[in-house]
């Protein structure tokens, strides 16, 4: 059984730019979720999204923005890239809810410069 | 507002030796609890998590942890700690209500002496 798989593993990009991120999720897995880690903040949500509708959503400004598939499949999209958004982001699915668990993927390492 | 808390930044243990983390967390109903564990430039796996029922959770790796309602608390245990145990663990709590969304602690970095 395949595990979360993000794409890609490494990106660098300029400052003012914009970036999506791919997430696919555990075949039958429903939820998926996006999370945001830094040395400095550790790991923060960013947003979970449900059978293609957003659940919930972080403190996070407009600039960050999701959506999901009807394979489940999501992305993330941050626009007007800054230095402070280089982090790992981190994906995470699960069937329906916390009580199924969330398996995470190995994430994509952003390098804003 | 939900918070988590891991006090040790950094934990060091001779091989063979026996590991705590500890985690305490702020939360007006019943939690969902879990611990993590993350490998450098890897995503997090998870090793147990605690919704309701028997207090002690066993895990996989032979983790276990007990949830303590009455100290706020859901430390990490293991007996005997494996030189690959040396990761970085975190604490986080979630809610039926919040759909997927976690709030995770600072995490501990285990280093294990041989």
């Amino acid at each position: 059984k395949a595990g979360v798989t993000q794409t890609p593993r490494y990106l660098i990009k300029t400052r003012g730019q914009q970036v999506t991120l791919s997430c696919s999720p555990i075949s039958g897995h429903r939820s998926v979720s996006w999370y945001q880690q830094t040395p400095g903040q550790g790991l923060q949500f960013l947003f979970e999204y449900f059978s293609e509708t957003q659940r919930n959503k972080g403190n996070f400004p407009g600039r960050f923005s999701g959506r999901q598939f009807s394979n489940s499949r999501s992305e993330m999209n941050v626009s007007t890239l800054e230095l402070g958004d280089s982090a790992l982001y981190l994906c995470a699915s699960s069937l329906d809810s916390l009580v199924n668990g969330y398996t995470f993927g190995s994430g994509t390492r952003l390098t804003v410069v | 507002a939900q918070s988590v808390t891991q006090p040790d930044i950094h934990i060091t243990v001779s091989e063979g030796a026996s590991l705590e983390l500890r985690c305490n967390y702020s939360y007006g109903a019943t939690p969902y609890l879990f611990w993590y564990v993350q490998s450098p430039g890897q995503g997090l796996q998870l090793l147990l998590k605690y919704f309701s029922g028997d207090t002690l959770v066993q895990g996989i790796k032979g983790f276990e942890a007990e949830f303590k309602r009455s100290q706020s608390s859901f430390n990490l245990r293991k007996p005997s700690v494996h030189w690959s145990d040396a990761a970085e663990y975190f604490c986080a709590v979630g809610s039926s209500n919040q759909g997927g969304k976690l709030i995770f602690g600072q995490g501990t970095e285990l280093s294990v002496k041989p």
